[in-house]
């Protein structure tokens, strides 16, 4: 059973739109919700992180929004560039126990 | 900030060598991960430790074997190597409760 939903597994945004990547949990035991960044030919990266006793995170261009009745989180990246470009991670994950969404591919249109 | 070096950025092995692919942190962290991700299958779990000598199977352990002599290092060992195994291999470390940093990756062909 997945414990984390992703999607969409991929995106084309143009220079300049908005991305959003969205995730999904069941166990209300998570207690922290990261995203990572992944480069070709890299290891993923933490990008943000947010716990649930906030609804939103902002980190630059980078928001997290975390609805808790819902059990969803998403990742909002604003003015997107194509540096941008890369395969976006959720998580959600609670004393030992992690768990990573499946990954979506992003790419930013010049 | 917390470091994890993999050992090989690349490597290319014939099928029935033994693997070893090295992993080391910095940071005196706990909890060390092994992972493999391949294309449209995500990042699957192979071995984790959460101490020294300590090993747990993750999700596709089959093929695999670990290795945590010390508390920075944490081996994957591949027995026998076969081309089913060609894959990205990522090493992580984490403390309870917070966030994975992981390596480089390591790129590992078997011929």
């Amino acid at each position: 059973q997945q414990q984390v939903k992703q999607s969409p597994q991929s995106l084309i945004v143009q220079k300049g739109g908005i991305s959003i990547i969205n995730c999904a949990y069941e166990n209300t035991a998570f207690d922290y919700f990261p995203w990572y960044q992944q480069f070709p030919g890299k290891g993923p990266a933490l990008l943000i992180a947010i716990r649930p006793d906030v609804s939103e995170k902002k980190e630059g261009r980078f928001t997290i929004s975390f609805n808790k009745s819902a059990k969803q989180f998403s990742l909002h990246i604003m003015d997107s560039q194509p540096g941008d470009s890369a395969t976006y991670f959720c998580a959600a994950s609670y004393g030992n126990q992690f768990y990573f969404g499946t990954g979506t591919s992003l790419t930013v249109i010049p | 900030d917390v470091k994890v070096t993999q050992s090989s950025r690349y490597l290319v092995k014939r099928t029935g060598e033994k693997v070893f692919l090295e992993c080391v942190q910095d940071m005196d962290h706990e909890n060390m991960f092994w992972y493999r991700q391949d294309p449209g299958l995500g990042l699957r779990l192979i071995y984790f430790s959460y101490d020294v000598k300590m090993k747990e199977k993750g999700d596709i352990p089959e093929g695999y074997s670990v290795s945590r002599e010390k508390k920075e290092r944490f081996s994957l060992i591949l027995e026998s190597a076969s081309t089913n195994q060609t894959s990205m291999y990522l090493c992580a470390s984490r403390t309870s409760g917070g966030g994975y940093t992981f390596g480089s990756g390591t790129r590992l062909t078997v011929v």
